[in-house]
């Protein structure tokens, strides 16, 4: 069964200051997706990463991909009030359509 | 719009009614799920249909009855909830095969009391 577990699973963030939230997982994949979900909402697609060593970036947000490590990444500069939500990771192994998701991190951003 | 309509988008009902979900993708996927979300806890897959024919369904009580009449069509039929069945009910769907990623209706917030 693949494991996919993020960290932290709350993050409190000062306005203006760099954090990084982490995606692990346990099986070999090619494929992994990071989402957004604001309070009551529905969960909302960031960033596809399709290969190793794979960057993408929007904003103030930057994922990245490890498959070697089995890690992916989202970095989020200079944090900004509007970016408080949680956000999930999800993978999915190799041949399977379904995904597997993290527990989600719930981000604060305090001024 | 996001492509995957959820209807209706908020729903109270007792718990002796019989009430359905309805979920619509015109995105051409061939998978369709079922999420269960309740509050602080992560989400919990229900069911999962590829083309029309059901391929998961992760231990869910038979007061949950999912149907999925067509590729572009998902119910969840409730019946005889519990309050502790309250909860934000997400639909997905997905390319099947090589699909890129989950495309998430906007939910519908489910209340039984």
């Amino acid at each position: 069964e693949l494991k996919v577990e993020q960290n932290p699973l709350f993050l409190s963030m000062q306005e203006g200051k760099n954090y990084t939230i982490y995606c692990n997982y346990s099986t070999t994949s090619d494929r992994l997706y990071w989402y957004r979900q604001d309070p009551g909402k529905s969960l909302e697609s960031l960033f596809v990463l399709l290969s190793n060593g794979a960057v993408k970036q929007e904003g103030r947000l930057m994922a990245s991909l490890d498959t070697k490590a089995r890690l992916s990444t989202l970095h989020i500069t200079a944090a900004v009030h509007d970016l408080s939500a949680t956000y999930f990771c999800a993978v999915s192994a190799f041949n399977d359509y379904k995904l597997s998701f993290g527990a989600g991190t719930t981000v604060t951003v305090r001024a | 719009e996001t492509g995957v309509t959820q209807t209706p988008r908020h729903l109270v009902m007792g718990m002796t009614n019989k009430k359905s979900l309805k979920c619509e993708q015109h995105l051409g996927h061939n998978a369709m799920y079922w999420y269960k979300q309740s509050a602080k806890k992560p989400l919990e897959l229900m069911f999962v249909y590829n083309f029309k024919e059901q391929t998961e369904n992760n231990s869910v009580p038979s007061r949950f009855s999912p149907e999925c009449p067509n590729s572009s069509h998902l119910f969840l039929h409730l019946h005889t909830l519990q309050p502790e069945d309250s909860a934000l009910y997400l639909c997905a769907s997905s390319g099947g095969q090589g699909g890129y990623g989950y495309t998430f209706g906007s939910g519908t917030r489910l209340t039984v009391v």
